[in-house]
């Protein structure tokens, strides 16, 4: 199994709403990641977790928040977005740190209105 | 600041044509470049190099980098429409910490 998967794949929320965007990776990776990406640009790291420990938070606002409940799962809760949040949330998970050949997920397009 | 910069930022070409793109980079404590090929979602992984003047394959897909001049090239012969995509370089960098630097990518379009 050598797939990340992402849900939803589409979400719609408005700007005082709590959702949450779920990650999961069977492939006995300890290392996971979220990436935010928007139209025409290359993904952005927003969080690294090694070990289902938080390693590095690129200033990322706190209404995004992330959590590793175990080593397969990944969440990443969002409450009161903004518009200019809107964009592909991408998940991805590694062997390990620093073992850089991440896998993919499908993403979830997020739309805030 | 770390930097990737790929050439083309865009690129069309006919089916059966043979393309290269290119990636640049420089960083603070090189470990190792990334292929990736991106259609509508999520980034696929294609190459990850590490050593100088090794070609990897994959297909009709080929990249090498140099590590003395900092760059790598990925070639894709006998183009296909279904080899239309963005393609991204990405950097893996820094010591004893994580960093991965994506380029912009570029754009290629195969035509019929």
């Amino acid at each position: 199994d050598t797939e990340v998967t992402q849900t939803p794949k589409h979400l719609v929320m408005g700007m005082t709403n709590k959702k949450s965007l779920k990650c999961e990776q069977h492939m006995g990776h300890r290392a996971m990641y979220w990436y935010k990406q928007k139209a025409k640009k290359p993904p952005e790291l927003m969080f690294v977790y090694s070990y289902e420990k938080l390693s590095i938070n690129e200033s990322v606002p706190s209404r995004f928040s992330p959590e590793c409940p175990n080593s397969s799962l990944l969440n990443l809760h969002l409450h009161a977005l903004q518009p200019e949040d809107s964009a592909l949330y991408l998940c991805a998970s590694s062997r390990s740190i620093p073992s850089d050949t991440q896998y993919f997920g499908p993403g979830t397009r997020l739309t805030v209105l | 600041e770390d930097k990737v910069v790929q050439s083309p930022l865009s690129l069309v070409v006919h089916e059966g044509d043979t393309v290269t793109l290119n990636c640049s980079y420089e960083v603070t404590n090189f470990r190792s470049l990334l292929w990736y090929k991106q259609e509508k979602k999520a980034p696929t992984f294609l190459f990850m190099l590490t050593s100088s003047g090794i070609e990897k394959k994959s297909g009709r897909l080929s990249s090498i980098l140099d590590k003395k001049e900092l760059f790598s090239i990925l070639n894709i012969t006998a183009t296909q429409t279904g080899d239309s995509a963005v393609y991204l370089c990405a950097v893996g960098s820094g010591a004893g910490s994580y960093q991965l630097t994506f380029g912009k990518g570029t754009k290629l379009s195969v035509i019929p």
